[in-house]
């Protein structure tokens, strides 16, 4: 049972570069999430879904999409990278109702210079 | 939305002593308050979570207390190790689970022998 399985686990790239962060998930939850974390702040909920199909932003959406088509992965988009992107970058994943516990994935570090 | 601050952000213990660390979050609506450790370059995890008609939940050498009117609560760890020398960090849900959590800033404890 992999649990929630992240690629790349480092990428660097350059100002104004497209590239897709992936998350899939062998647990079948319903919920999948992306946050960053950078320094002092925590972790921030960038985009969430609820099942496939549907998606929606969460604190800091500017800059990424996000699209889930199936169950088990939920991509995440980075659609011109700007310096300010640089952060580690977790995908979650917790099934659907109450008291559940979110798992997370090893995590992306970006670079973008 | 949600708010969740976090202290201190630094906490230094004796091997042996006991560790506090403490959050308060403003929507009163939140029902779910997980705790999570993150060792350096890994992955959060789950460590002790408590929802809201609860107010408090022991586990082992961890506790956690809710104070629901004051809107804050606090991670308890007991017989502090070396191994538990890591950072902390708080995090609230209105969703009832692990979907859509907003973190506090952490709170990197190290205990020294």
């Amino acid at each position: 049972n992999a649990g929630v399985t992240q690629t790349p686990k480092f990428q660097v790239l350059k100002t104004g570069q497209s590239m897709t962060l992936q998350c899939a998930q062998d647990m079948n939850h319903e919920y999948m999430s992306w946050y960053r974390q950078d320094p002092g702040m925590g972790l921030r909920l960038i985009h969430y879904s609820v099942g496939a199909g549907i998606t929606d932003q969460g604190e800091v959406p500017n800059g990424y999409n996000v699209s889930r088509s199936t169950t088990e992965d939920f991509p995440l988009r980075l659609l011109s990278a700007a310096p300010s992107q640089t952060s580690v970058y977790f995908c979650a994943s917790s099934k659907q109702g109450t008291n559940t516990e979110a798992f997370f994935g090893q995590g992306t570090r970006l670079t973008v210079v | 939305g949600e708010n969740v601050e976090q202290h201190p952000s630094t906490l230094s213990v004796q091997e042996g002593d006991s560790a506090v660390i403490k959050c308060t979050y403003s929507d009163s609506a939140s029902n779910y308050f997980p705790w999570y450790k993150q060792e350096l370059g890994k992955r959060p995890q789950l460590i002790i979570d408590i929802r809201s008609n609860v107010g408090e939940k022991k586990d082992q050498r961890i506790a956690v207390t809710l104070n629901k009117t004051a809107k804050h609560f606090s991670l308890h760890i007991t017989e502090t190790q070396p191994e538990d020398s890591a950072v902390y960090f708080c995090a609230a849900s209105l969703t009832g689970g692990g979907n859509k959590l907003t973190f506090g800033t952490g709170t990197q404890l190290k205990v020294e022998l």
